[in-house]
């Protein structure tokens, strides 16, 4: 596609619940990137994936945080267990590559509200 | 304190003004940094990038670089009221596999 595409936009859920989010990178990216912003804040790195290797979680606030990219291309963010703290924007962005300071475009993020 | 610092403001700038935004950082191993300007509600846009010391111009916009003061600023040159946004500084080391870090933000209006 044309764009970093993400899905869902809004996603509320019950504490305790578990969520997914999805990041469709531009095509031909290598390397993507998850980041949590909460209002107000500037984003927060999570994780990256170059290709289908996670090379950094060092981001992930708790083991209830999970996130995959199996075939190199779409990623996916899980969060099981919610928490109210949970609640902020969920963005991803990709690249073309990484390691050598390439700049990022992001996605429109998901919303997540946690009740 | 944050490793990357911003004013949140907000500024206000008159129409037709320079709107002038700084960043400082504290991690000397730097390499790339970058000005994205978001939306309220929107993902971030890059805007510009910078990577020696100096000036970098595109259009209004001029970033300006210092890495022996750790700082680095946008310059916004005849500010219009579609500028009026929230522009995040966001700094990485190319070793860091591009991994940026990125300050809270300064809100920007420009009054018509």
């Amino acid at each position: 596609g044309a764009g970093v595409s993400q899905s869902p936009r809004y996603k509320v859920a019950k504490r305790g619940q578990d969520v997914a989010l999805r990041c469709d990178p531009i095509s031909g990216h290598v390397s993507l990137f998850w980041y949590q912003q909460a209002l107000g804040q500037g984003p927060e790195f999570l994780t990256y994936f170059q290709n289908e290797a996670q090379l950094d979680k060092s981001g992930l606030p708790s083991d209830r945080f999970f996130a995959e990219r199996p075939e190199g291309s779409v990623s996916t963010l899980k969060i099981q267990r919610t928490q109210q703290e949970d609640s902020a924007v969920y963005l991803c962005a990709s690249s073309l590559a990484g390691g050598d300071g390439q700049p990022q475009h992001f996605g429109d993020g998901t919303r997540l509200s946690i009740l | 304190q944050k490793e990357v610092e911003q004013n949140s403001g907000p500024l206000s700038v008159p129409e037709g003004a320079i709107a002038s935004l700084n960043c400082t950082y504290s991690d000397r191993g730097s390499q790339s940094f970058f000005w994205y300007r978001q939306y309220s509600g929107k993902s971030p846009e890059l805007i510009m990038s910078i990577y020696s010391n100096g000036d970098k111009e595109d259009g209004r916009f001029t970033a300006q670089l210092n890495k022996a003061s750790q700082y680095v600023s946008l310059l916004i040159r005849d500010s219009q009221p579609s500028d009026s946004a929230t522009y995040l500084c966001a700094v990485s080391r190319r070793t860091n596999a591009g991994k940026s870090t990125f300050g809270d933000g300064t809100t920007l209006t420009v009054k018509p």
